[in-house]
């Protein structure tokens, strides 16, 4: 049971690239969703989805999409690379009921430059 | 002013000490309460949750919520040095997996041993 898996681990983009950061999860959950974490700012929502097909935004979404084809994938798309997204994302899962917490990827290390 | 509030530290104890970590909150519908512990380079993982007011013991973790006073704390007995990690504390209007956590900022903790 591998739980969350994000790739890749590190990654350092020019600004105006775009990317994919992937996140798969094996445990069946129904909700997944996208934070990245900043000092002193904590995490925030980027995008989440409850389910196949249905995405909705977070706190953060401007510069980022997501889409979600299947129960196991969710990938976050950055449309435009900027500095400002330089950050630590983290994708999460959790079943209908999150009495048990949601399930962390080891997180993506962005860097944009 | 946030939804949320959390001292992010540093905050640093010797081995053995107890340690109190704590969080205010302005939203006065939150009924779950959660702390999550985040290793430093990982994801966060859940730690304990309570609902409503009232404390909650798991071995050398204490969680206490004062809904009166929207104030949530975790307290460590007997720290160890495997302690020393980033804290969060996230309270819930409800246990769905859909719901839209928000996070505290995290307290930074090193155990001195």
């Amino acid at each position: 049971n591998a739980g969350v898996t994000q790739t890749p681990k590190f990654q350092v983009l020019k600004t105006g690239q775009s990317m994919t950061l992937q996140c798969a999860q094996d445990m069946n959950h129904e909700y997944m969703s996208w934070y990245r974490q900043d000092p002193g700012m904590g995490l925030r929502l980027i995008h989440y989805s409850v389910g196949a097909g249905i995405t909705d935004q977070g706190e953060v979404p401007n510069g980022y999409n997501v889409s979600r084809s299947t129960t196991e994938d969710f990938p976050l798309r950055l449309l435009s690379a900027a500095p400002s997204q330089t950050s630590v994302y983290f994708c999460a899962s959790s079943p209908r009921t999150a009495l048990y917490g949601y399930t962390f990827g080891s997180g993506t290390r962005l860097t944009v430059v | 002013q946030k939804e949320v509030e959390q001292d992010p530290g540093p905050l640093s104890v010797p081995e053995g000490a107890i340690v109190s970590l704590n969080c205010t909150y302005s939203n006065s519908a939150f009924q779950y309460f959660m702390w999550y512990r985040q290793y430093s380079r990982k994801g966060p993982e859940l730690l304990m949750y309570t609902y409503s007011s009232g404390n909650k013991e798991d071995g050398r973790f204490t969680a206490q919520v004062d809904k009166s006073s929207k104030y949530i704390s975790l307290f460590i007995r007997d720290s160890q040095p495997s302690d020393s990690a980033t804290y969060l504390c996230a309270p819930s209007l409800s246990n769905f997996g859909n719901e839209k956590l928000t996070f505290g900022t995290g307290t930074r903790l090193t155990i001195i041993p």
